[in-house]
């Protein structure tokens, strides 16, 4: 069955400093990778998502991903971090069995930028 | 505004009560997903419907059942609610499998 493990539940950062949010995957069969954001009182919002060819991706807002198959990663970063990019972040994974799709979900981390 | 509509946005009721979340998917998008966001289980999968056919189930409870109909909205059914069914609840579309999906704001259940 496939997981997502976030290894980082918070991660405190000051403002324009670069930040790394770790994610790792299991699956059995290729997958198809995501990254969603969440602000407070609010539902997930797309970031960024990894289905096939370029194995790094990336976002209008300055976040980019690398997908690593050996290593199963898919961290998601940024160079500077804004104020306005605190929120929480979770990391999914796809797999296509069947017919169906179960998008399973990281357990978030919590990106807090401070000034 | 991912264009997924959810109703109602806040539900109160009590314990034993039944109630019925509805999801209107983005335009086009035949596959629904619901899923439950609680602080202590985090964001889980339910389960996913594709043009009207269960696709996919999680850890979905026997007291929870979920329909999509033929114009594809979708409806989750929330029976014999306890105080730990208290949660957000989310309804998630997508085009097809292996495709992103896109959230509502969800519907935070209350339960008293």
């Amino acid at each position: 069955a496939q997981s997502v493990t976030q290894l980082d539940s918070q991660v405190p950062v000051f403002e324009e400093a670069p930040v790394e949010l770790r994610c790792n995957y299991s699956s059995s069969v290729s997958v198809y990778l995501f990254w969603y954001v969440q602000y407070p009182n609010q539902g997930l919002q797309l970031l960024l998502k990894y289905l096939s060819g370029s194995t790094l991706v990336e976002s209008i807002n300055g976040f980019e991903a690398e997908f690593n198959k050996s290593q199963t990663s898919f961290h998601l970063r940024k160079p500077s971090v804004h104020i306005s990019d605190t929120a929480e972040y979770f990391c999914a994974v796809s797999e296509v069995r069947g017919g169906g799709n179960k998008l399973t979900f990281g357990t978030g981390t919590q990106l807090k930028v401070e000034l | 505004d991912s264009g997924v509509t959810q109703t109602p946005k806040h539900l109160i009721t009590a314990t034993g009560q039944r109630v019925t979340l509805r999801c209107s998917p983005r335009s086009g998008d035949l596959s629904v997903y619901w899923y439950q966001q609680s602080l202590d289980q985090g964001l889980q999968f339910l389960i996913q419907y594709y043009n009207g056919e269960e696709r996919a189930k999680g850890n979905i409870l026997e007291r929870f059942s979920a329909q999509q109909f033929p114009d594809l909205h979708s409806e989750l059914n929330l029976s014999s609610l306890e105080l730990g069914d208290s949660a957000l609840y989310f309804c998630a579309s997508s085009v097809g499998p292996g495709t992103e999906a896109f959230f509502g704001q969800g519907t935070r259940l209350t339960v008293v």
